[in-house]
């Protein structure tokens, strides 16, 4: 059972915006920086955002990061069939002194 | 052109060892921490293990005195020593670089555990 909590599933539409949330507490998410991470089917996992909401250098500006209080939230703007992959968020957790994973969303594009 | 390549992956036996390895380029090195972060097949994320710039070491729970992470900044090189390898650590291992702003910025391509009689 992973310590962030993500929704298991999320889908749209070519050209919709698609929101996935992770949620954890005061050890993790709440004191400390959120990252969030793409993964292709069959690849490595690739940054898309760290630091709650910074994206790297060629990440496309539809994905975009936020975070308040214990929750975090990455946005998909203007969906393309490209962006079907699971999504990672991450974060350090003083408590466990370590780094904790989401349980991972599937994202479908329909 | 920043690169990642693990090695010492394979088939072991429950209750065995393996070595992995990771061999950082197109970087200096020694400046940046490094984490080995794993993915059971058809599983989510997992951290695994981390050493800082200045060799301050973090372990998960659920390794912790059974790995241990290393480097050689004159070789470029990670490592992650794995003993004691039961059926859930089988997995592919990546190794990560992060940067000062803790991205996590580049990965390996992971290399593949099996544990296995």
């Amino acid at each position: 059972q992973s310590v962030l909590t993500q929704p298991p599933s999320a889908s749209g539409t070519p050209g919709q915006r698609v929101t996935i949330s992770c949620s954890g507490n005061s050890s993790n998410i709440g004191n400390n920086d959120v990252k969030w991470f793409q993964q292709l089917p069959g690849k490595a996992p690739k940054l898309l955002i760290y630091s709650n909401y910074q994206r790297p250098s060629g990440v496309p500006g539809r994905f975009s990061g936020s975070k308040s209080g214990t929750s975090a939230s990455l946005a998909i703007s203007g969906l393309q069939s490209e962006d079907e992959a699971d999504y990672y968020c991450a974060a350090w957790d003083g408590s466990l002194n370590g780094h904790v994973f989401g349980s991972g969303t599937k994202v479908t594009v329909l | 052109e920043v690169q990642l390549l693990e090695s010492g992956g394979g088939l072991v036996q429950p209750g065995g060892s393996l070595r992995l390895s990771c061999a950082g380029t197109g970087f200096t090195f020694s400046n940046y921490a490094m984490n080995w972060v794993r993915q059971a097949p058809g599983k989510g994320l997992e951290w695994v293990s981390g050493i800082s710039a200045g060799g301050d070491i973090y372990y998960a729970e659920s390794v912790k005195g059974r790995y241990t992470i290393s480097r050689d900044n004159s070789k470029n090189m990670l490592y992650l020593q794995m003993n004691g390898l039961r059926a859930e650590d089988m997995a592919r291992y990546y190794c990560v670089r992060k940067d000062p702003n803790s991205a996590w910025d580049y990965w390996g391509q992971g290399t593949l555990v099996t544990v296995s009689s």
